[in-house]
């Protein structure tokens, strides 16, 4: 069945550097997500983007983080100068649609570690 | 504002019980609901889902959820718990009319002989 894979899967950096995450959707869907787990509470939808632009974002997503779909495979989030509370688990998700018969598919996680 | 509490961020069963993980949902709309299990060091994979028709709704691995308006509750269940059920389980509701999930804050479940 196909996945949606994550690299890295660890990703340590310290306080103020960039960081680049980095998702393969699966190949036909349209719709692409990133979500984070910081240790300990609920998994939270950071933003969604559709046809090659943001669709929805949420308050977390703030002038730190942008996403881009630089290629036909990849998806990538950056928070552009990284602090100790953006230390997460993110998923990228993806899915061939919009609505409830269109599930997302989760990939495992990049565990970012801010020091 | 949808959104879902799961009761118990730790429940414990022995192996061939019955596994019961609890979740509420507020909703002003029928919601659409849903259940993911986290498995170590493993993405979400989605067990089941609910949108309309009938209420009990079966999923993979055994696993079943019953939606009950009544009670706001979409609480999900096996009979009989396995060893390789233990995970950390999510509740989540669809929120908008896109794909925006809203997550409960997760169910550990433990699986002992």
């Amino acid at each position: 069945e196909p996945e949606v894979t994550q690299t890295p899967s660890h990703q340590v950096t310290q306080m103020g550097q960039e960081v680049i995450l980095r998702c393969v959707p699966i190949s036909n869907h349209l719709y692409f997500y990133w979500y984070r787990q910081i240790l300990g509470q609920k998994v939270e939808f950071l933003v969604s983007f559709y046809n090659n632009e943001i669709s929805e974002k949420s308050e977390i997503f703030d002038d730190q983080f942008s996403v881009e779909r630089p290629d036909g495979s990849n998806f990538t989030l950056k928070i552009r100068s990284t602090k100790l509370e953006d230390s997460a688990m993110y998923f990228c998700a993806s899915s061939p649609g919009q609505g409830y018969n269109s599930p997302l598919h989760f990939g495992n996680g990049t565990r970012l570690t801010v020091t | 504002a949808q959104s879902v509490t799961q009761l118990g961020s730790h429940v414990s069963v022995s192996e061939g019980a019955l596994v019961l993980l609890r979740c509420n949902y507020s909703s002003s709309v029928p919601p659409y609901l849903f259940w993911y299990v986290q498995y170590p060091n493993q993405g979400l994979q989605l067990l089941l889902k609910y949108t309309t028709g009938a209420t009990l709704v079966k999923g993979i691995n055994g696993f079943e959820a019953e939606f009950k308006k009544s009670e706001t509750s979409f609480h999900l269940t096996k009979p009989s718990a396995h060893m390789s059920d233990a995970a950390e389980y999510f509740c989540a509701v669809l929120t908008g009319g896109g794909n925006k999930l809203t997550f409960g804050t997760g169910t550990q479940l433990k699986v002992e002989l």
